[in-house]
């Protein structure tokens, strides 16, 4: 079982609309959360933390649920520019280096 | 800050040639890490460093070497390059900012092995 499991997408939007997607992850021990973002053959950037308490970055929020162990992300008012690759990301506070990358969620924007 | 950089972008290699791919990273991190990315796949970890003269296994060594003898670089060596290690090779470096680690990452090394 992958550690970090993402739905693949592709999520088809229409610009301005608002897209979810969610990451499970597997190791209860995990600590800390982030969302990457990795335009087609480029590398991961980061987008954003995750904190317990859900957190926004201007169009982007995301949310923690620990009980069910999983991660959301959701973008309001999406803009062709976010057409991406979306990686969640987990890792333990003793894992140094040990970052559980998912395989990422797609998201195509259409005009 | 010219952040993390990888040479080269692109390379051919034929069966049982071998290669060294290059990482430098001028944030005077500790942690650098190498990963390979196949296609449509999550990024898999090959190597990585807590430190100068300090390296590690992640979980897919085989058919790798790297060396960490200053901070800033961090090289991979293919001994003998076989097709499977067709892919795209990313190397990171990390900070720890709040006590949460953030991986910061070079353009990639396009890799093809024929």
């Amino acid at each position: 079982r992958k550690e970090v499991e993402q739905d693949p997408g592709p999520f088809n939007v229409p610009e301005g609309a608002t897209v979810a997607f969610n990451c499970t992850y597997s190791n209860s021990a995990s600590q800390s959360f982030f969302w990457y973002r990795q335009d087609c053959r480029k590398e991961p950037k980061l987008l954003m933390s995750v904190y317990s308490s859900g957190n926004e970055d201007g169009r982007f929020t995301a949310q923690l649920n620990r009980a069910s162990q999983y991660i959301s992300l959701l973008i309001r008012d999406s803009k062709l520019s976010d057409s991406a690759t979306y990686l969640c990301v987990a890792g333990t506070t003793d894992s140094w280096g040990k970052l559980q990358f998912g395989a990422g969620t797609q998201v195509v924007v259409t005009p | 800050n010219a952040g993390v950089t990888q040479t080269p972008k692109f390379r051919i290699l034929k069966i049982g040639q071998s290669m060294t791919l290059q990482c430098t990273q001028d944030m005077n991190h500790n942690y650098m890490y190498w990963y390979r990315q196949d296609p449509g796949m999550g990024l898999k970890l090959i190597y990585y460093s807590v430190g100068a003269g300090i390296t590690d296994k992640g979980e897919v060594p085989n058919g790798y070497n790297v060396s960490r003898s200053t901070t800033e670089d961090f090289p991979l060596r293919l001994e003998l390059a076989a097709p499977s290690q067709t892919s795209v090779y990313f190397c990171a470096s990390s900070s720890l900012d709040r006590g949460k680690e953030t991986q910061y990452f070079g353009p990639g090394t396009r890799l093809l092995v024929l």
